[in-house]
């Protein structure tokens, strides 16, 4: 079975520019995270999402931010325009759903995507 | 708000030798898991070991075990028989699965873990 897998691996622009960053998650998974961990500092939640529905943007920076999960599959993590503190790795997991008497306890990452804004 | 603290940013340890990783926390809720993720460069992160607040017996897998003392609000790693493979940056996370729970990890600032032969 497949991972939770993320595209690209490296990107490098510009600053001023735009870049969408994408995750596939495992397939099933209802939840899908977005975290980002800046300069050696701890990874931070950005936004959940639910299926196609998000459930908690509240760690999102600002509105140049833009995430979708399209049809509850795939998510894309827009930055438009880049800003040179936008510079980082960009994780995204994903986790079963979770309902009455069940807990999911376990979430799966990605291997990141280093973001480097110049 | 809850936190997640690793005081240390490095630590090293010769192969075959036992090394411990600190992680502190602060929350005010009793329903939680604590989980110890690994990173390996250039690789996704796994997770190593989960706790679950209510349980006071300790997390074991294989070479690595918590000593969760829930009063001191701490939760380290101990890493025994250290091997090569398990170089890599670790993050202790907490999730709330009380009111606050939302889903999402708190993480902690990581520990590079540097193995030596």
């Amino acid at each position: 079975e497949a991972g939770v897998t993320q595209f690209p691996s490296h990107s490098v622009i510009e600053k001023g520019q735009t870049v969408t960053l994408r995750c596939d998650p495992i397939s099933g998974h209802d939840n899908l995270y977005w975290y980002r961990r800046v300069m050696g500092k701890e990874i931070k939640f950005l936004l959940h999402f639910v299926k196609e529905s998000k459930q908690d943007e509240s760690g999102m920076p600002n509105n140049r931010f833009l995430a979708e999960r399209t049809g509850g599959t795939y998510s894309t993590l827009k930055v438009q325009p880049a800003e040179l503190e936008d510079s980082g790795v960009y994780f995204c997991a994903s986790s079963q759903k979770e309902g009455k008497g069940f807990r999911t306890t376990e979430a799966f990452f990605g291997q990141g995507t280093r973001l480097t804004v110049v | 708000a809850q936190t997640v603290t690793q005081s240390q940013p490095e630590m090293s340890v010769q192969e075959a030798e036992t090394v411990t990783l600190s992680c502190t926390y602060d929350t005010s809720e009793s329903d939680y898991y604590l989980f110890w993720y690994k990173q390996p460069p250039s690789r996704q992160m796994i997770l190593v070991i989960r706790q679950e607040a209510y349980k006071q017996q300790n997390a074991t897998e294989n070479r690595f075990s918590v000593n969760f003392q829930k009063a001191a609000k701490s939760f380290s790693l101990k890493i025994s028989d250290s091997q090569l493979g398990d170089a890599a940056m670790y993050f202790c996370a907490y999730r709330s699965y009380g009111s606050s729970n939302t889903g999402k990890l708190i993480f902690g600032q990581g520990t590079t873990l540097q193995v030596k032969p």
